[in-house]
C-alpha cells in the first residue's frame, strides 16, 4: 500500500463530455503528479502541483487541467474527451525536493466511447 | 528515437532463474533512476531507486547504472512465479517538475 488513494477506480464516458478523476495523496506529500499510460506504454507525465501551484507539465494540451488542494489532493479535469483519451490515469505522491521518491495509487481506468 | 527504450517483451524464464531487464536512454541529464513493477491492471509500484550511477541491491533484487553507457539494469535473482509482471524504468532528471519519463515496460513470465 502506497497510501495513494484515486477514484473513481473505473468510469466510462461518451465523446465531447468531460471527465474529473481524484486523488488523495500520501500523508505528508505536498507534490502530486499524474501521468496518462495507454494499453502496450508506459506511463505519460501530464502535469504536476506543488502547494496549489502547476509546476510542470508534458506534451498534453489545454484539456487537460487540474487542481491541487489545500490538504494536497487532487483532481485531474478533462476536457471535450477524445476515444485516444482511453487509458489508465495514475496519480502519484512525493515530498517535493530533488531526488524524493515517487509513489503511485491503483489508477482510474477511463474508456470514451 | 525515444528517449527511453525497453524492450517490451515478452521474456520467459523457468523459476528459480536470473533475470536482467535493461533499459537504454539518450538524454544525459537524467540522474535518478527507478524500476517499478505492474501487476495487471494495477498502479506501478516502486522496487528500485537509484541516483547516478552504481549499483544497489535489496533482497532478490539488483539495480544498476551506468551513466557513461547511459544504461541501466534490473537483475531478479532466483526468480519466483509471483516476480511474473510488467517492469518499468523510469528516470528523471532532478529538481521536481520534469515528472518521470518512462520506458514501454518488459512483461516478464515466470514458469513454474
Amino acid at each position: 500500500e502506497t497510501g495513494v488513494t484515486q477514484s473513481p477506480t473505473h468510469l466510462i464516458k461518451t465523446r465531447g463530455q468531460q471527465v474529473t478523476l481524484r486523488c488523495s495523496s500520501q500523508s505528508g506529500h505536498n507534490t502530486v503528479s499524474w501521468y496518462q499510460q495507454a494499453l502496450g506504454q508506459g506511463p505519460q507525465f501530464i502535469f504536476q502541483y506543488y502547494r496549489e501551484e502547476e509546476n510542470g507539465r508534458g506534451n498534453f494540451p489545454p484539456r487537460f487541467s487540474g487542481l491541487q488542494f489545500p490538504n494536497y489532493s487532487s483532481e485531474l479535469n478533462v476536457n471535450a474527451l477524445e476515444l485516444d483519451d482511453s487509458a489508465l490515469y495514475l496519480c502519484a505522491s512525493s515530498l517535493g525536493g530533488r531526488g524524493n521518491t515517487i509513489y503511485f495509487g491503483e489508477g482510474s481506468w477511463l474508456t470514451v466511447v | 528515437q525515444k528517449e527511453v527504450e525497453q524492450d517490451p517483451g515478452p521474456l520467459s524464464v523457468p523459476e528459480g532463474a536470473i533475470v536482467s531487464l535493461n533499459c537504454t536512454y539518450s538524454n544525459s541529464a537524467f540522474q535518478y533512476f527507478m524500476w517499478y513493477r505492474q501487476y495487471s491492471r494495477k498502479g506501478p509500484e516502486l522496487l528500485m531507486y537509484t541516483y547516478s550511477s552504481g549499483n544497489k541491491e535489496d533482497g532478490r533484487f539488483t539495480a544498476q547504472v551506468d551513466k557513461s553507457s547511459k544504461y541501466i539494469s534490473l537483475f531478479i535473482r532466483d526468480s519466483q512465479p509471483s516476480d511474473s509482471a510488467t517492469y518499468l524504468c523510469a528516470m528523471h532528471v532532478g529538481g521536481g517538475a520534469d515528472g518521470l519519463t518512462f520506458g514501454k515496460g518488459t512483461h516478464l513470465i515466470i514458469q513454474p
